[in-house]
């Protein structure tokens, strides 16, 4: 079982600020580095997936990096909107391509 | 959206009775898997699957049961319900071969409750 955290838990910011949170996992036989959005009473949904040292994702307002030497994968939302509110879950898969290992998120609030 | 159902998606029921909740995919996806969402602890894996009877135990295992006997088929059974088994239950599908790094999708979740 790898030992994946994510920071800060949660974090509650105004509408348009923008924020970044943190995922740490082992560096040691990575793989790939997924994160996911996880709204309220829905399923979660796969924003990117990063496997080179590096690595730089974008989605709309919404980017990542990765850095697995270290191992760690930072999120950025810019502009934050309230539909932006949801937890953000990062899964990173060392060694095998089928499992992956959930954090336990950051839940993000933003405010209107 | 991949094509996931899972039955039912709510069901309460009494400690020592026989649960099995039914993962259903139209995609083909030759990876299935169960986790289990617990304040505090995320998306746990409970058991995953590489294929028609080729089952292997995540990290949550103990209670749990799996089988599939089809592609399109998993079940997760809980062969005595607990009361630490009451959860939300999803279901996630994969195909690494097709997507190359294993996004799972998954579907809309079983909430048990175990009294």
């Amino acid at each position: 079982i790898l030992n994946v955290e994510q920071s800060p838990q949660s974090l509650h910011v105004q509408e348009g600020d923008s924020t970044n949170f943190t995922c740490s996992f082992p560096s040691s036989n990575f793989y790939a580095l997924h994160w996911y959005r996880w709204e309220t009473a829905k399923s979660p949904e796969a924003l990117f997936v990063m496997t080179l040292n590096g690595d730089e994702k974008k989605k709309g307002r919404i980017s990542a990096t990765l850095n697995t030497k270290e191992g760690y994968s930072y999120l950025y939302i810019k502009g934050s909107q309230p539909e932006d509110s949801a937890t953000y879950l990062c899964a990173p898969s060392g060694g095998s391509n089928y499992k992956l290992t959930f954090g336990k998120g950051t839940l993000l609030t933003v405010n209107p | 959206d991949a094509g996931i159902t899972q039955s039912p998606r709510h069901k309460v029921t009494e400690t020592g009775t026989p649960v099995t909740l039914r993962c259903h995919q139209t995609e083909n996806h030759r990876y299935m898997y169960w986790y289990r969402q617990d304040p505090g602890h995320g998306l746990r894996l409970i058991h995953y699957s590489y294929g028609v009877k080729d089952t292997d135990k995540g990290e949550v295992s103990d209670g749990y049961s799996v089988s599939r006997s089809k592609t399109e088929d998993f079940l997760l059974t809980l062969e005595s319900a607990t009361s630490s088994q009451t959860s939300v239950y999803f279901c996630a599908i994969s195909d690494p071969g097709l997507a190359g790094y294993n996004e799972q999708f998954f579907g809309p979740g079983t909430r048990l409750t175990v009294l």
